[in-house]
């Protein structure tokens, strides 16, 4: 199986602007959840989707907003950016199966720079 | 909410040697995971080992084992036969559920483990 897929891989955006990043988890995993990695807050949970519905949030703005599609596929958005944004964002899916150990398996990221 | 620690920014183990890494926690829950994660410098997150918290004996998955004291909150991993590719940074995580219902990861802040020749 493939692993998790993250599009794009580099990205460089100015403050002000809005950037969409896309994540394609294994085949079969049902559930997607985005972390931003920053050196000053470390590794942070932005939100969980499962069956095109956001079940868990953290404790981030509104500026950072996220979907997913029926095929699973999950993008995040985050408009109005800040010199603050720039990070490695992670996603990770895992099958979202009840009363069972759902390991996560994590994409390589897609490093934002906000200049 | 969960807190994770991880008191040691930076390691340096020689090949061959043994190295443990410190984490603690801070938790209400009586039913939860801990993890290992290792991110080497490819940026690629991966899971090293996991423990349930309602499990007595520690896990163990190769070279990599951890300490569990629940009573302490303490979770350490100690890597045995260090070799060159366990270069790499390493977080200690908390999940307070796994299955099937919405959860998250809490990390720690990590420590950066070198290996040396």
């Amino acid at each position: 199986k493939a692993g998790v897929t993250q599009t794009p891989r580099y990205l460089i955006k100015t403050r002000g602007q809005q950037v969409t990043l896309s994540c394609s988890p294994i085949s079969g995993h049902r559930s997607v959840s985005w972390y931003q990695q920053t050196p000053g807050q470390g590794l942070q949970f932005l939100f969980e989707y499962f069956s095109e519905t956001q079940r868990n949030k953290g404790n981030f703005p509104g500026r950072f907003s996220g979907r997913q599609f029926s095929n699973s596929r999950s993008e995040m958005n985050v408009s109005t950016l800040e010199l603050g944004d720039s990070a490695l964002y992670l996603c990770a899916s895992r099958p979202w199966e009840r009363d069972s150990y759902n390991e996560q398996f994590f994409g390589p990221g897609t490093r934002l720079t906000v200049l | 909410a969960q807190t994770v620690t991880q008191s040691q920014p930076e390691m340096s183990v020689q090949e061959a040697e043994t190295v443990t890494l410190s984490c603690t926690y801070d938790t209400s829950e009586s039913n939860y995971y801990l993890f290992w994660y290792k991110q080497p410098p490819s940026r690629q997150m991966i899971l090293v080992i996991r423990q349930e918290a309602y499990k007595q004996q520690n896990a163990t998955e190769n070279r990599f084992s951890v300490n569990f004291q629940k009573a302490a909150k303490s979770f350490s991993l100690k890597i045995s036969d260090s070799q060159l590719g366990d270069t790499a940074m390493y977080f200690c995580a908390f999940m307070k559920t796994n299955t099937g219902t919405a959860s998250k990861l809490t990390f720690g802040t990590g420590t950066r483990l070198q290996v040396t020749l």
